[in-house]
């Protein structure tokens, strides 16, 4: 069974601070590692698609980067703002199928 | 250009009932996922339509199917409903794996 891992569950912040998270799949029938955003009460927005080990992607204060090989994945925001707040979701594609984490969920304290 | 829409968007049921859901990908979409959520978890996959054909499916029992029009839209059906079906379902569409997945807002359902 085909298992994604997100650590931690939750997470508090303080506005301004910088944080990561992780998200840790299986290394075998990789194809990409998707990142989402969710906001309760809105759909799912999409970060970043990423298929290449070793890549690293960045949409203004967020950035993600990817180890295929050992099979992780770490996000990181930096300067937390209050609009950060969410839960950030990863999901590994095998070709198909995304398999999803069940999520970190950020609350950044102003 | 609409992006992912889903109906209803809320309904309750009674056990033993079927429920129907409708799903209409973003506008060039050929590839629909259905997912359910429940409180507290990530989504689980349902299955995952392409050219009107079931191409994967999750790991749920027969009492779910779907299909998929020549429109691309789909629709989600769960028969005998149990309490436990009580959660949001999610429709996902892309062109292809690999490329970014647009989500709908879902449909949350209910089973008293």
């Amino acid at each position: 069974i085909l298992n994604v891992e997100q650590s931690p569950q939750s997470l508090h912040v303080q506005e301004g601070d910088s944080t990561n998270f992780t998200c840790s799949f299986p290394s075998s029938n990789f194809y990409a590692l998707h990142w989402y955003r969710w906001e309760t009460a809105k759909s799912p927005e999409a970060l970043f698609v990423m298929t290449l080990n070793g890549d690293e992607k960045k949409k203004g204060r967020i950035s993600a980067t990817l180890n295929t090989k050992e099979g992780y994945s770490y996000l990181y925001i930096k300067g937390s703002q209050p609009e950060d707040s969410a839960t950030y979701l990863c999901a590994f594609d095998s070709n198909y199928q995304l398999i999803w984490g069940a999520g970190t969920k950020l609350i950044i304290k102003p | 250009d609409a992006g992912v829409t889903q109906s209803p968007t809320h309904l309750i049921k009674t056990r033993g009932q079927q429920v129907t859901l409708r799903c209409s990908p973003k506008s060039g979409h050929d590839t629909v996922s259905w997912y359910q959520q429940a409180l507290g978890q990530g989504p689980q996959f349902i299955f995952q339509y392409y050219e009107e054909e079931e191409r994967q499916r999750g790991n749920f029992p027969d009492r779910f199917s779907g299909h998929q029009f020549p429109n691309y839209s789909s629709e989600l059906n769960v028969n005998a409903l149990l309490l436990g079906d009580s959660a949001l379902y999610l429709c996902a569409s892309s062109l292809a794996s690999g490329n970014t997945i647009y989500f709908g807002e879902g449909s949350w359902l209910t089973v008293v």
